[in-house]
C-alpha cells in the first residue's frame, strides 16, 4: 500500500526556536497533502491543505505567519513552527491521497513536538 | 462552520459483546466517512469507510452504516477482543472531493477480558 513518512518522529526545542516537520509520499506523487495538529486526548484537527507549487490553504483560525508549509515537490510538504511556544506542543500529523483517490488518506506517523 | 459529533466519548464492553459508535454530520455536501483506530502515539489506521451511495458496508466483525437524510453514521464492532480497544474516530469529507476530513471527538474503547 502507499506510504507516507514523517521526520523527525519527536523533537523537543526551546522556546522561540523554529522547528521544521517534513511529510513524504515513498511511493506516488502528491500534489496535495494535509497537515492535521492533535492535542493530548484530543482529536486531529485540519490546519491546512498543502500544494504542490503554490500556496498552502490554511484553516479558519490557523496563523500561517506561524505554521510556515512548503511543497516544493510531489513528495514533499514541509511544515515549519516558527517562534514555537510551550502552548504549540502536539503531535502533527500530515496525509496525502494517492492520485486519482481523492477520498482515501493516507497517514504518516507523526511527529511528537515538545517545546520547553 | 462544518462540524462532526460523535458519541459516546468513552465505552466499556465484555469482550465477545458488540459496540456501537454513532456520529452525525453538518457538511451537506459530505459524501466520505472514514472510520479510523488509533493507539496511543500512532497514526490512525483506516478499519472501514463508506460513500454516499451506499447504506451500508460490512468487513468481517466491523459494519458502518450511512443515513444520509438524518446526516447521521454509526461503527459497529461485533465480537469484541482485547486487542479492538484503542481510541476510534469517525470523519466526514468536507467541501465535496476536497479531500479534507473533519474528525469527530473520538471515542475511547475499551474491551475488558
Amino acid at each position: 500500500g502507499a506510504v507516507v513518512s514523517q521526520h523527525p518522529s519527536r523533537v523537543i526545542c526551546k522556546s522561540g526556536t523554529s522547528v521544521k516537520i517534513e511529510c513524504r509520499s515513498l511511493d506516488f506523487q502528491a500534489t496535495t497533502m494535509f497537515w492535521y495538529r492533535q492535542f493530548p486526548k484530543q482529536s486531529l484537527m485540519l490546519m491546512a491543505t498543502s500544494n504542490e507549487g503554490s500556496k498552502a490553504t490554511y484553516e479558519q483560525g490557523v496563523e500561517k505567519d506561524k505554521f510556515l508549509i512548503n511543497h516544493a515537490s510531489l513528495t514533499l510538504s514541509t511544515l515549519t513552527v516558527t517562534s514555537a511556544h510551550p502552548e504549540d506542543s502536539s503531535f502533527y500529523i500530515c496525509s496525502a491521497p494517492r492520485p486519482g483517490e481523492t477520498d482515501t488518506q493516507y497517514f504518516g506517523p507523526g511527529t511528537r513536538l515538545t517545546v520547553l | 462552520g462544518e462540524n462532526v459529533e460523535q458519541h459516546p466519548s468513552t465505552l466499556s464492553v465484555q469482550e465477545g459483546d458488540s459496540a456501537v459508535i454513532k456520529c452525525t454530520y453538518s457538511d451537506s455536501a459530505s459524501n466520505y466517512f472514514p472510520w479510523y483506530k488509533q493507539e496511543l502515539g500512532k497514526r490512525p489506521q483506516l478499519i472501514i469507510d463508506i460513500r454516499s451511495n451506499v447504506g451500508e458496508k460490512k468487513d468481517q466483525r466491523i459494519a458502518v452504516t450511512l443515513n444520509k437524510t438524518a446526516k447521521h453514521f454509526s461503527l459497529h464492532i461485533t465480537e469484541t477482543q482485547p486487542e479492538d480497544s484503542a481510541v476510534y474516530f469517525c470523519a466526514a469529507s468536507i467541501g465535496g472531493n476536497t479531500g479534507k476530513l473533519i474528525f469527530g471527538q473520538g471515542t475511547t474503547l475499551q474491551v475488558k477480558p
